[in-house]
């Protein structure tokens, strides 16, 4: 079945480090590609989507591109602040089936000042 | 914009009694909404897809014997916990898809079991 695999689960940084969160899927279909980031008793926001292979999203600093390639959904920003401490989480929807979203395992990003 | 509510926010009951959840949508219709529960360490499980007009799909290891849910129109979903044990604790999201393929969450329902 479909998946998303995030190998990062803690990443520590200091403000204005660079950020990069690994994200990588398996599906048989064309799936639809997001960032999910939740905040301490919040429930997950969405913060950026991509539907067509190659593209790039992004939203608030952050950027992704959709690699049909290598299979992958990395998340970088150039400049992290304390406020973007919270849980990442890669996710994907098969655009066909209308199901739900599938969920990495979460990245927690720690940034000190 | 697209808001998601949940509740209650915190629920604690009993080993072997049941609680209910609720959902409720609002600026947008919900033609499909999804029920997870999150761990202490933040993964998610799917519990169920409930699509309008089609029928509730069950993951593997969940059922509607024991989280029945309801989802009577665009706007409200509902799950129940039926004997509930410690097995059960968890936050509890749902998610709302609109016309989109997003989904948009509400904050949760945490379930304590005592």
């Amino acid at each position: 079945g479909d998946s998303v695999t995030q190998k990062q689960g803690q990443v520590t940084l200091s403000e204005d480090d660079f950020l990069f969160i690994n994200c990588t899927y398996s599906t048989t279909t064309y799936p639809t590609l997001f960032w999910y980031v939740q905040y301490p008793g919040q429930g997950p926001q969405l913060l950026l989507k991509v539907t067509t292979a190659n593209n790039k999203g992004i939203s608030r600093g952050f950027e992704a591109t959709y690699d049909k390639g290598t299979t992958s959904f990395h998340l970088q920003k150039a400049s992290v602040q304390e406020s973007d401490s919270a849980v990442y989480f890669c996710a994907l929807v098969d655009r066909e089936g209308g199901r739900a979203l599938i969920f990495g395992t979460g990245t927690t990003v720690s940034v000190s000042p | 914009g697209a808001l998601v509510y949940q509740y209650p926010r915190r629920t604690i009951c009993k080993s072997g009694t049941s609680m209910r959840m609720e959902c409720q949508a609002v600026g947008f219709q919900a033609t499909s909404v999804a029920w997870y529960r999150q761990s202490p360490q933040k993964t998610f499980e799917l519990i169920a897809l409930s699509t309008v007009n089609s029928a509730i799909k069950y993951e593997q290891n969940f059922t509607q014997e024991k989280f029945p849910i309801s989802h009577p129109n665009l706007s409200f979903s509902s799950m129940t916990v039926l004997n509930a044990y410690l097995e059960d604790r968890g936050l509890y999201l749902c998610g709302a898809r609109g016309t989109g393929y997003e989904q948009y969450f509400g904050p949760g329902t945490r379930l304590t079991v005592l």
